[in-house]
């Protein structure tokens, strides 16, 4: 069971925007900063936002993210096939002392 | 260019030791504090361990606090995972990922490179 809680799946067909949500609680995502990564199977995972919002260089400004209280969300438009992979949100939970994760959200491209 | 490879995984039976080792290279080493963090079959991801730059402080989950210890050697810019007392519900996919301050900490500890992890697999 993963301290953070996100939807198992999401869906969208190309050029569509999609969202995925992180939902916390005020010891992690309430006081911390969001973090969101990608991961396709047998790859390395990939640092997608950081900082509630912020993009690495080279990460597409189709990537978004956002935070509100104990929530958090990702949004990607314009999806592409190549989207299709795990997403994960991760956040410093004060009272474990130590980062957390979300379960983590399989994206299909229909 | 980061890269970061682990090696190591294999098949053992519970209560078996193993050490896991990240080669790293594109990037001062010893700057950064390093993680380990893992994935098993069909689950999310969870934090395992972190190191300081130095090494001189360590991190771990309560999950595996007592059986595992993190190390690095900055002069070979390596990061270990000594594993022992393994269990079945430690079989996953390790990953070595890279911090990004010298320190871990609550607003640095994040991980902004990953490596393609290695398998470890508990199982009588």
């Amino acid at each position: 069971q993963s301290v953070l809680t996100q939807p198992p799946s999401a869906s969208g067909t190309p050029g569509q925007r999609v969202t995925i949500s992180c939902s916390g609680s005020s010891s992690n995502i309430g006081s911390n900063y969001v973090y969101w990564y990608q991961h396709l199977p047998g790859t390395a995972p990939k640092l997608l936002i950081y900082r509630n919002n912020q993009r690495p260089s080279g990460v597409p400004d189709r990537f978004s993210g956002s935070k509100s209280g104990s929530s958090a969300s990702l949004a990607i438009s314009g999806l592409r096939s190549e989207d299709e992979a795990d997403y994960y949100c991760a956040a410093w939970d004060d009272s474990l002392s130590g980062p957390v994760f979300g379960g983590g959200t399989k994206l299909t491209v229909l | 260019e980061v890269q970061l490879l682990e090696s190591g995984g294999g098949l053992l039976q519970p209560g078996g030791s193993l050490r896991l080792s990240c080669a790293a290279s594109g990037f001062t080493f010893n700057n950064y504090a390093m993680n380990w963090v893992r994935q098993a079959p069909g689950k999310g991801l969870e934090w395992v361990s972190a190191t300081s730059g130095s090494g001189g402080s360590t991190y771990y989950a309560d999950s595996v606090k007592g059986r595992f210890t993190i190390s690095r050697d900055n002069s070979k810019n390596t990061l270990y995972l000594q594993m022992n007392s393994l269990r079945a519900e430690d079989t996953a996919v390790y990953y070595c990922a890279k911090g990004t301050s010298y320190y871990y900490d609550s607003s640095t500890y994040y991980w902004d490179y990953w490596g393609q992890g290695t398998l470890v697999t508990v199982s009588s």
